[in-house]
């Protein structure tokens, strides 16, 4: 079974400070994790996702995470925020089937 | 490609009606999955098909929701009656299997209010 926890339902940060959003997972296998971001009324997108390989991996619009094994997390930074980031991310692991578990979701507001 | 479409976007209905969302999923997926968010409860997995067949619809809250995926490019989602608390943007989303590697793509929404 997979389960996700994203630590923080809120996030505040000013336009250029770092953006770090927490995300830690349980998993019975070795898990593939991704992060979604969602603009106000739109669909989810992908920002990024870990498979295999490489633990640092990088996605869309200057985003980046970390795989750490030893910790169960799957943690997103951004080094500097733009008001174009104000938006909420999830952060899923693949399960059984193609199915993905999200966590809760964390609204990120950048303050100017 | 399109990506996946989702009709209407917005819906307006009185409780007690029946409701149709429509999904076309991206051309060659083979996973489809119908999720529902609300301000309470996150974001939720109803039902999702491979194949165009439904693999698990635990999620679906009760008997007034149905969801049928009659060919590999469309799907519907189906409530009956209608209750407010349905109200909720509801998401399809397709993937192609990859061994768990597979990115889903998401619809638009579309945002349903039930009076």
């Amino acid at each position: 079974a997979q389960s996700v926890t994203q630590l923080g339902s809120h996030v505040s940060v000013s336009e250029g400070a770092l953006v770090l959003l927490r995300c830690n997972y349980s998993s019975s296998v070795p898990p593939y994790l991704f992060w979604y971001v969602q603009y106000p009324n739109q669909g989810l997108q992908l920002l990024l996702k870990y498979t295999t390989g490489a633990t640092l991996v990088k996605g869309i619009n200057g985003f980046e995470a970390e795989f750490k094994k030893s910790e169960t997390s799957f943690h997103l930074t951004k080094p500097s925020a733009h008001m174009s980031d104000a938006a909420e991310y999830f952060c899923a692991v693949s399960g059984s089937g193609s199915r993905l578990t999200f966590g809760e979701g964390t609204q990120l507001t950048v303050n100017p | 490609d399109a990506g996946v479409i989702q009709s209407p976007r917005h819906e307006v209905t009185e409780m007690g009606q029946e409701v149709t969302l429509r999904c076309k999923p991206i051309s060659g997926h083979d996973y489809l999955f119908w999720y529902r968010q609300t301000m309470m409860r996150g974001l939720e997995l109803l039902i999702y098909f491979n194949n165009n067949v439904p693999i698990d619809d635990s999620g679906m809250p009760e008997d007034r929701f149905s969801a049928k995926m009659p060919n590999a490019s469309f799907s519907t989602l189906k409530i009956q009656p209608s209750e407010p608390r349905d109200s909720a943007v509801y998401f399809c989303a397709s993937s192609l299997w990859r061994g768990g590697l597979e990115t889903q793509y998401f619809g638009p929404g579309t945002r349903l209010l039930v009076l």
